[in-house]
């Protein structure tokens, strides 16, 4: 099945600071997702972005298919910012179509 | 409905019971997918529901775990005989197809005394 790594495990920011979170994946993919888990447990979707570029206020992502990897930028983080960032991907056949989670990026951001 | 909703929020249940917890996917949804987390673990596949097709049971981590859709909408997850380590979080998820974004309900946090 597809493997996906999430980087880097753990990351403290200031309130303010801009931050790059990382996801590579083993096989090519048709379903890619980026999601924040909140203190509370739900996990919210952030993008569904199996490639290209999209936007939406302080996040972007940028998924290189080709290249296997998915990038999430947070600028200008704030304290509600804080929590578990997941990257998981599938590949959207009958045999695929589950999606793969990485370990997350735990997130804490400082005021 | 607007969301998945799952039910109940939270369970706490004896060892060797039995337990149910359902799950009701966005209204239109054909794909219903359950995942487990476990404290300080990783999202699990366990099942996944796809219109009128046979499910991929193959995440199920053992035959005491079983599920049902009903309908095509609502879905139940049954754990027979309950043990310590079937405590986590169970969290539903429907997309509108196979392989499409996929969205979560808010989880029922098992626990097994």
């Amino acid at each position: 099945g597809i493997q996906v790594e999430q980087s880097p495990p753990d990351l403290i920011l200031q309130e303010g600071a801009n931050s790059t979170l990382r996801c590579n994946f083993s096989d090519s993919v048709n379903n890619l997702q980026w999601f924040h888990q909140n203190p509370w447990g739900q996990l919210i979707n952030l993008f569904y972005i199996p490639s290209g570029t999209k936007q939406n206020g302080r996040l972007s992502a940028t998924t290189v298919a080709t290249e296997r990897y998915s990038l999430l930028y947070i600028s200008s983080s704030q304290t509600t910012d804080s929590g578990v960032y997941f990257c998981a991907s599938g590949r959207g056949e009958t045999s695929g179509s589950r999606l793969t989670f990485g370990e997350g990026t735990q997130l804490t951001v400082n005021p | 409905g607007a969301g998945v909703s799952q039910s109940p929020s939270n369970k706490v249940t004896e060892k060797g019971k039995d337990v149910e917890l359902r799950c009701d996917p966005i209204s239109g949804h054909t794909a219903l997918y359950w995942y487990r987390q476990s404290l300080g673990q990783g999202l699990e596949f366990l099942i996944y529901f796809q219109g009128n097709s046979a499910p991929d049971k193959s995440g199920l981590p053992s035959d005491r775990f079983s599920a049902e859709r009903t309908g095509g909408s609502v879905s139940t997850l049954t754990i027979q005989r309950t043990q310590q380590e079937d405590s986590a979080v169970y969290l539903c998820a429907s997309s509108l197809d196979l392989g499409v974004e996929a969205f979560f309900g808010q989880g029922t946090r098992l626990t097994v005394v």
